[in-house]
């Protein structure tokens, strides 16, 4: 059964970094590209970035480019979301979500990690 | 990188028919066939609904279709039922390698 449980999340100052975690299981990681979307309380979603399948290349929104990085590691299976320079616009729920290569959708999905940023 | 527009609400009586439109630009909805869907229960996480405009992924009921006209992507929810109320979102491939969402649609059943 395909499983992604985010992890990372927390209460945080603004200028301030945190890296949030996404541990996946039962399908096959190292071939899946792998997406980051958050959700703003109350908001819609809005897509983060994603990263190739092999790690070679990654692509971030606007909103984010600059300050986040998308890593992963095969050997844990994991997926990785850097978050620095944060501000209280990055409060969200951040979702991991994989990519089954069927145009740019996303079939599974997180139960999400809250990241606030606060003073 | 803007925002697909969508409605913020849809309504519609168990048994009838609704559609939900997400508007967009040549650049994104128009250019591409590469729409999705997701439907987003409170508190729950998104599931996808359609996607490639009109593809149904294995367990969605065929109530659910998807189309494209133009910059325009349609859902629609056929035969409504009382676990169909829920948020729906579009997004688009909105090329460089970026993906924007629309921003919901909260659909009741009345």
């Amino acid at each position: 059964q395909v499983h992604l449980v985010e992890s990372g999340g927390g209460v945080v100052q603004p200028g301030t970094s945190l890296r949030l975690s996404c541990a996946a299981s039962g399908f096959t990681f190292r071939t899946s590209t792998m997406h980051w979307v958050r959700q703003a309380p109350g908001k819609g979603l809005e897509w983060v970035g994603f990263i190739w399948y092999d790690g070679s290349k990654t692509y971030y929104a606007d909103s984010v480019k600059g300050r986040f990085t998308i890593s992963r590691d095969i050997s844990k299976n994991t997926l990785y979301l850097q978050m620095t320079s944060l501000s209280a616009e990055d409060t969200a729920l951040y979702y991991c979500a994989r990519d089954p290569d069927w145009g740019y959708s996303f079939d599974m999905w997180g139960q999400g990690t809250m990241v606030a940023v606060s003073s | 990188q803007s925002a697909l527009t969508q409605p913020p609400s849809a309504s519609g009586s168990p048994g009838q028919s609704v559609t939900i439109s997400c508007t967009g630009a040549s650049s994104d909805v128009g250019g591409y066939d590469y729409v999705s869907w997701y439907q987003q229960h409170p508190g729950r996480a998104p599931k996808l609904m359609i996607y490639e405009v009109s593809k149904r992924p294995s367990g969605v009921p065929d109530r659910f279709s998807g189309s494209k006209s133009g910059n325009t992507a349609s859902l629609t929810v056929s035969g409504l039922q009382a676990e169909d109320e829920a948020d729906y979102y579009c997004s688009s491939y909105a090329g460089s390698y970026t993906v924007v969402f629309g921003g919901g649609t909260k659909l009741t059943v009345l």
